[in-house]
């Protein structure tokens, strides 16, 4: 079975620039989560979606993030505008089930905004 | 709310030598306990995991074991090789309220050298 699919793997933007990450979960997965590890502090949880819907947005930083789930398969992550904070690794995952076990990682986006 | 400690790195071993990463929590609730690795290049991976106190997670010849009464998880293998390096996470999970959300550590590198 195909993984978590991430992509691009390495995007470098200039600060005000837009950029969209985009993850595909394993064809089935429900759950879809994302994460983000700046500057090599801990991976902290941006949100999760059950299918198309956002289940928990909690950790979304500001309004300049937007995600979205088409019809409840791949997700999209958009920054606009990009800010020098916003560098660091996008980590999405998906599950089957609730619950963290069954999670699978992608190899996740690598962000430079300079 | 939850935190998770662990130690800081790089760790640089010798091939052969014995490997201990510090893995202290703090939850709401009774959570569950991760160890997630991320080789070179890759996404993160489940390492092992304990979901009650005093049970014991193992793959791969690393070793966990999940401490109530230190709140802690600390990860162990007797003889590092290689291969074993790369930046590893702890992680937990209080499944009652947050639909499988993962509270991760900052991460430990560790670099085996030959």
């Amino acid at each position: 079975e195909a993984g978590v699919t991430q992509f691009p793997s390495h995007s470098v933007i200039e600060k005000g620039q837009t950029v969209t990450l985009r993850c595909d979960p394993i064809s089935g997965h429900d759950n879809l989560y994302w994460y983000r590890r700046v500057m090599g502090k801990e991976i902290k949880f941006l949100l999760h979606f059950v299918k198309e819907s956002k289940q928990d947005e909690s950790g979304m930083p500001n309004n300049r993030f937007l995600a979205e789930r088409t019809g409840g398969t791949y997700s999209t992550l958009k920054v606009q505008p990009a800010e020098l904070e916003d560098s660091g690794v996008y980590f999405c995952a998906s599950s089957q089930g609730r619950g963290s076990y069954g999670y699978t990682f992608g190899s996740g986006t690598r962000l430079t905004v300079v | 709310g939850n935190s998770v400690t662990q130690m800081e790195g790089p760790v640089t071993l010798s091939e052969e030598a014995f490997l201990t990463i510090n893995c202290t929590y703090t939850a709401t609730g009774y959570p569950s306990l991760f160890w997630y690795v991320q080789y070179p290049g890759e996404g993160l991976q489940l390492l092992l995991k304990a979901t009650k106190a005093d049970d014991k997670g193992s793959n791969k010849g690393f070793e966990a074991t999940y401490r109530k009464e230190t709140t802690s998880f600390h990860l162990e293998k007797g003889s590092v090789q290689v291969s074993d390096s790369a930046v590893y996470f702890c992680a937990l999970s209080v499944a009652r309220d947050s639909w499988g959300k993962l509270q991760f550590g900052a991460g430990t590198q560790v670099v085996v050298t030959p």
